[in-house]
């Protein structure tokens, strides 16, 4: 089966530029997770998707980040204006239903690089 | 508030040996654990799940882990080593506080590096 599919790889930008990832899930998977990792640390959730609707966004720096589901499958997740500190690996992954104890798959992240 | 603790930052074991990679918990109800994997330039992969019922679990490429409740430890280990087991291993535990309570809180990471 495809895997989670996300673009671009990599992306370098000034700070206070904006920068936009997508994400496109596997097929059929109602869940969606982005995933801020930093260097050196464990990844970190930034919003869950359940179809369209947001479960938890309480991690996510609303005030410059946003992301959309719209309808239910692809996903884009902006940052505006980005700082420095924003500079790490962002990981899109899915799940099929969303239930606990389900594994998660995750695609190859995008690279952000913000000088 | 749940977390997960990985004390190595890399562990280092020559192939064929027995290798084990730490990871320690805490949480407020039913710890749900998992370890995923992840290679250069790619995606984590999930390597296996403790859930409820045997304390050793098996998962993929021959890895198992043992959850001790007692230690409150769900470590990582393999009989013998591959140098294709070089990687970054994540310890992650179900967080609990979101609405679904399926979203993952991981560990920082430890590094295996397996030498031939």
């Amino acid at each position: 089966e495809a895997g989670v599919a996300q673009s671009p790889r990599y992306k370098i930008i000034e700070k206070r530029q904006s920068v936009a990832f997508w994400c496109n899930p596997i097929s059929g998977h109602a869940t969606l997770y982005w995933y801020q990792q930093i260097l050196g640390q464990g990844p970190k959730l930034l919003i869950q998707f359940q179809n369209n609707g947001v479960v938890d966004d309480s991690q996510l720096p609303k005030d410059r980040f946003s992301a959309e589901r719209l309808k239910g499958v692809d996903s884009t997740l902006k940052i505006q204006p980005a700082k420095l500190e924003d500079s790490a690996v962002y990981l899109c992954a899915s799940s099929l239903v969303g239930r606990w104890n389900e594994k998660l798959f995750f695609g190859s992240g995008t690279q952000l690089s913000v000088l | 508030a749940q977390s997960v603790a990985q004390p190595e930052d890399q562990v280092n074991v020559a192939e064929g040996n027995p290798l084990t990679v730490k990871c320690t918990y805490s949480v407020s109800g039913n710890p749900y654990l998992f370890w995923y994997v992840q290679y250069p330039n790619r995606g984590l992969q999930f390597l296996l799940k403790y859930i409820t019922g045997d304390n050793l679990v098996k998962g993929s490429y021959g890895f198992e882990a043992e959850f001790n409740k007692s230690q409150t430890s769900f470590h990582l280990k393999k009989p013998s080593a591959l140098v294709s087991d070089s990687a970054l291993y994540f310890c992650a535990v179900r967080d609990e506080r979101g609405q679904a309570g399926t979203a993952l809180i991981f560990g920082k990471g430890t590094t295996l590096s397996v030498s031939s």
